[in-house]
């Protein structure tokens, strides 16, 4: 079965740093996502990519954070100057169809700023 | 935007009991309900949706259903194994488009004791 795949599963990185997260979504979806997860907390939707561009962005997403696509399969997520509150899972999801249809979520990134 | 408001936090239930987490969300342009499960330290992954022109919905001892004019939706689990404790997360989506990312509850712990 297809699954989205993300590296690596743990990055440790000094408060000031930045980070890149990797993300490899199903080959045939055209949607993509990334969340977070504050250890305990909930699933917080941070940004939606589409046909190259950045659809909607959450509040969380501010100057600090990047998406790219930078070939036909990876997804990223820059974080450019890390914070100790950026610590959290940070899951990629992809869709086939958007909004209204399975979201499919890779097995995250722990990211630990020190 | 969206918010979602999920309870109980924590529900524990006798094996072979059912279980029910309800939850509501505010913008009634939402059309799409899905359910996540999360065991600890995996990524969430869906149990049942349901979209806003159906009632209700299940597949085997799960079931979901959706009041749209009260905003609110219902996770049941008949017969509850061990297997199912976990964290589940209800959502919402669909009123910012085609590429609108997912607002999650809390979260529900589900404990099934033996």
């Amino acid at each position: 079965e297809p699954e989205v795949t993300q590296t690596p599963s743990h990055q440790v990185t000094q408060m000031g740093q930045e980070v890149i997260l990797r993300c490899v979504p199903i080959s045939n979806h055209l949607y993509f996502y990334w969340y977070r997860q504050i250890l305990g907390q909930k699933v917080e939707f941070l940004v939606s990519f589409y046909n190259n561009e950045i659809s909607e962005k959450s509040e969380i997403f501010d100057d600090q954070f990047s998406v790219e696509r930078p070939d036909g399969s990876n997804f990223t997520l820059k974080i450019r100057s890390t914070k100790l509150e950026d610590s959290a899972m940070y899951f990629c999801a992809s869709t086939e169809q958007g909004a209204f249809t399975e979201a499919f979520f890779g097995q995250g990134t722990r990211l630990t700023v020190v | 935007g969206e918010n979602v408001e999920q309870h109980p936090s924590t529900l524990s239930v006798q094996e072979g009991d059912s279980a029910v987490i309800k939850c509501t969300y505010s913008d009634s342009a939402s059309n799409y309900f899905p359910w996540y499960k999360q065991e600890l330290g995996k990524r969430p992954q869906l149990i049942i949706d349901i979209r806003s022109n159906v009632g209700e919905k299940k597949d085997q001892r799960i079931a979901v259903t959706l009041n749209k004019t009260a905003k609110h939706f219902s996770l049941h689990i008949t017969e509850t194994q061990p297997e199912d404790s976990a964290v589940y997360f209800c959502a919402a989506s669909g009123s910012g488009g085609g590429a609108d990312g997912l607002t999650f509850g809390k979260g529900t712990h589900l404990i099934i004791q033996p």
